[in-house]
């Protein structure tokens, strides 16, 4: 089992709809969770980051970390086509000599 | 110049050439990574480096050489590399090493004829 699965799609939504992205993991020790976006040929760039579990808002963007389901999200409100890209989940333990767990990212496509 | 920069952006070379790929970071930062991502694949951690030191080789071939002279500069020299290492490099600094968020730079889109 990897240590974090996360959809690949693609995921295609009309401009305006709701869009929920999803990412699960299976070591229980990850405290740390982020969300980054990929724009096509460009680096990723940091959206939200929460520690623990709870809800973390801003703007459009709504992150979640379900820790006893072992299950994050991301829901971005009425999307726009600009949102089209790649969106990869994140998360790490936060101790000396770990790095960050990528998924392998979600494509999404907002049409106009 | 802000955040993480890579250069060259696009780079071509044959199997036989000799290239460097150079990433500065102006964030203050005391850990720095390369990255690699092919197509639908997730991205791959090569290397890191906390306070120039290297802390982490992913079994990463030898044909990748990295240095890191100080905590804001950043290479991967590349020599008789192969079709497969095509790929878009990037580089990405934290505070620490130890699970901190990463900024990324742009990366390097390579080629290898």
């Amino acid at each position: 089992q990897k240590e974090v699965e996360q959809d690949p799609g693609p995921l295609s939504v009309p401009e305006g709809a709701i869009v929920s992205l999803n990412c699960t993991y299976s070591n229980s020790a990850f405290q740390y969770f982020m969300w980054y976006r990929q724009y096509s040929r460009k680096g990723p760039e940091l959206l939200m980051y929460t520690y623990s579990s709870g809800n973390k808002e801003d703007g459009r963007f709504t992150a979640q970390v379900d820790k006893s389901s072992k299950y994050i999200s991301l829901f971005i409100r009425d999307s726009q086509p600009s949102d089209s890209a790649t969106y990869l989940c994140a998360m790490s333990v936060r101790q000396a000599g770990t790095a960050l767990i990528f998924g392998k990212g979600t494509t999404l496509s907002v049409s106009s | 110049e802000t955040g993480v920069t890579q250069t060259p952006r696009h780079l071509v070379m044959g199997m036989t050439n000799k290239k460097s790929l150079k990433c500065e970071q102006h964030l203050g930062h005391n850990a720095m990574y390369w990255y690699k991502q092919s197509a639908k694949k997730p991205l791959e951690l090569m290397f890191v480096y906390n306070f120039k030191e290297q802390t982490e080789n992913n079994s990463v071939p030898s044909r990748f050489s990295p240095e890191c002279p100080n905590s804001s500069h950043l290479f991967l020299h590349l020599h008789t590399l192969q079709p497969e290492d095509s790929a878009l490099y990037l580089c990405a600094s934290s505070q620490d090493n130890r699970g901190e968020t990463q900024y990324f730079g742009p990366g390097t889109r390579l080629l290898v004829l």
